[in-house]
């Protein structure tokens, strides 16, 4: 079956951008979203088809995709956004979800 | 304003069973399909089930299939996840979500709800 790898944690200063991985066997010629959790609340969209945000997403948020891996970038990284990030793309009408990683702003 | 309500999580002893509900307000629920997607203690997100706009569809992970039914009852606006042979393996919560731009790639879950805690033990 498919697999999403992510790394378990990433830590980044205030300010700085903060870049989070996805891998997977030919992962571009997939579509990958991002969700955000922080912790005790509801996973929320913040990413979908590769690069596009949903309205109300900061524009500091930004997605890629090419080979096996995407990639989810914050940039002017702020302490609100510490939390578990998450990406996900479709099996044969299966959602996937990678193992999540956990963004820690230092 | 969109939002999703589920209920019906509970304490249940292996074995047992449980169905959850998936209140949807504020968008016309014959129009997209949705899904179940679960979260271990601590653990990260895992897809459960989904279905299509109509119901006609239904699809469910490796994990729980045989024992898990996803459906959807389009004039009452809820979704359902019906559970049996509950195992503690099972023990997360609950998350409904709405899929737009179709089911499959491409597709995304735009909007989740707060979750409902299934733990199951003796």
């Amino acid at each position: 079956s498919y697999e999403l790898t992510q790394p378990p944690s990433v830590s980044v200063s205030p300010g700085q951008t903060a870049s989070v991985t996805c891998s997977g066997h030919r992962l571009g010629d997939k579509y990958v979203c991002w969700y955000q959790q922080r912790p005790g609340q509801s996973p929320v969209l913040i990413i979908y088809q590769d690069n596009k945000r949903p309205s109300g997403i900061p524009e500091r948020f930004s997605g890629s995709n090419s080979g096996n891996t995407a990639t989810l970038s914050i940039s002017g990284t702020q302490a609100m956004d510490e939390a578990d990030y998450y990406c996900q793309a479709w099996g044969s009408n299966t959602v996937i979800f990678g193992g999540g990683t956990k963004l820690t702003v230092l | 304003e969109v939002q999703l309500v589920e209920s019906g999580g509970a304490l249940v002893q292996p074995g047992g069973s449980l169905r959850l509900s998936c209140a949807a307000s504020g968008f016309t629920l014959s129009s997209y399909a949705m899904t179940w997607v679960r979260q271990a203690p601590g653990k990260g997100l895992e897809w459960v089930s989904g279905i299509s706009g109509s119901g006609v569809s239904t699809y469910h992970a490796d994990s729980v299939k045989g024992r898990f039914t996803i459906s959807r009852d389009n004039s009452k606006n809820t979704l359902y996840l019906q559970m049996n042979s509950l195992r503690v393996e099972d023990t997360a919560i609950y998350y409904c979500a709405r899929v737009d731009r179709g089911y499959g790639s491409g597709a995304y879950l735009d909007h989740w709800g707060q979750g409902t805690l299934v733990t199951v033990s003796s």
